[in-house]
């Protein structure tokens, strides 16, 4: 199965300063297709997680542009411009190149 | 707006059965693959099944596989998926949500129902 391993697994954050969630899978997530099935999602709770980025960097529709996406093969990031309150909840990076599709164990962005 | 409901859930006995369903509007559901995931109370997510369009490939996770089964019913818009030979780790919200068909995928996912797996 391919490991996605998430840094760090807390993240306390000032409002209005950056955070950053670093996705490490066991193996590249380059598709023989040739794209990169790598999605973030966050979470609040009691509710469904809500997909910010797919294709590792693209936004979904209606996701606020402090929201950016990077990486490739095997390293990704997720990074927050300027944290808002609404940003607090936990975060998931996802892989869906192999199966099974797998999830790395979140990080929980909490305010300082 | 595409839109996922599921039902189904509820408590159940180690060793007993559950279907489960989730009912996707908005969507011309044919043209949807379909992916079943859970988490556990306090845990993060788990990726459990999926299904591609026309319901011929399916896969699962290896803690479900031999256990539970996954199929869809075009003609009602209606993804389902079969629990059986409970086990008390099964307990969890499962979720369906969309693989692909949309344009993107894991686009769109329902609130989930809860399974409880207790004596």
């Amino acid at each position: 199965d391919t490991v996605m391993t998430q840094s760090p697994l807390s993240s306390p954050v000032t409002l209005g300063q950056p955070a950053s969630i670093s996705c490490r899978s066991s193996q590249s997530l380059v598709h023989s297709d040739g794209n990169t099935y790598l999605t973030w999602l966050h979470q609040m709770p009691g509710q469904p997680p809500r997909p910010l980025i797919h294709h590792t960097s693209s936004r979904f529709s209606g996701v606020p542009d402090r929201f950016s996406g990077s990486g490739a093969g095997t390293d990704f990031t997720l990074k927050i411009s300027r944290v808002e309150t609404e940003d607090v909840g936990v975060y998931y990076c996802m892989q869906a190149t192999h199966f099974p599709h797998t999830f790395g164990q979140g990080t929980r962005l909490e305010i300082k | 707006e595409v839109q996922l409901v599921e039902s189904g859930g509820g408590l159940v006995q180690p060793g007993g059965s559950l279907r489960l369903s989730c009912v996707v509007s908005g969507f011309t559901f044919s043209r949807l693959a379909m992916s079943w995931v859970r988490q556990a109370p306090g845990k993060g997510l788990e990726w459990v099944s999926g299904i591609r369009i026309g319901g011929g490939d399916t896969y699962y996770a290896d803690s479900v596989k031999g256990r539970f089964t996954v199929s869809r019913d075009d003609s009602t818009n209606t993804l389902y998926l079969q629990l059986n030979s409970l086990r008390v780790e099964d307990t969890a919200l499962y979720s369906c949500s969309t693989w692909y068909g949309t344009g993107i995928y894991y686009d769109y996912w329902g609130p989930g129902t809860l399974v409880t797996v207790s004596s």
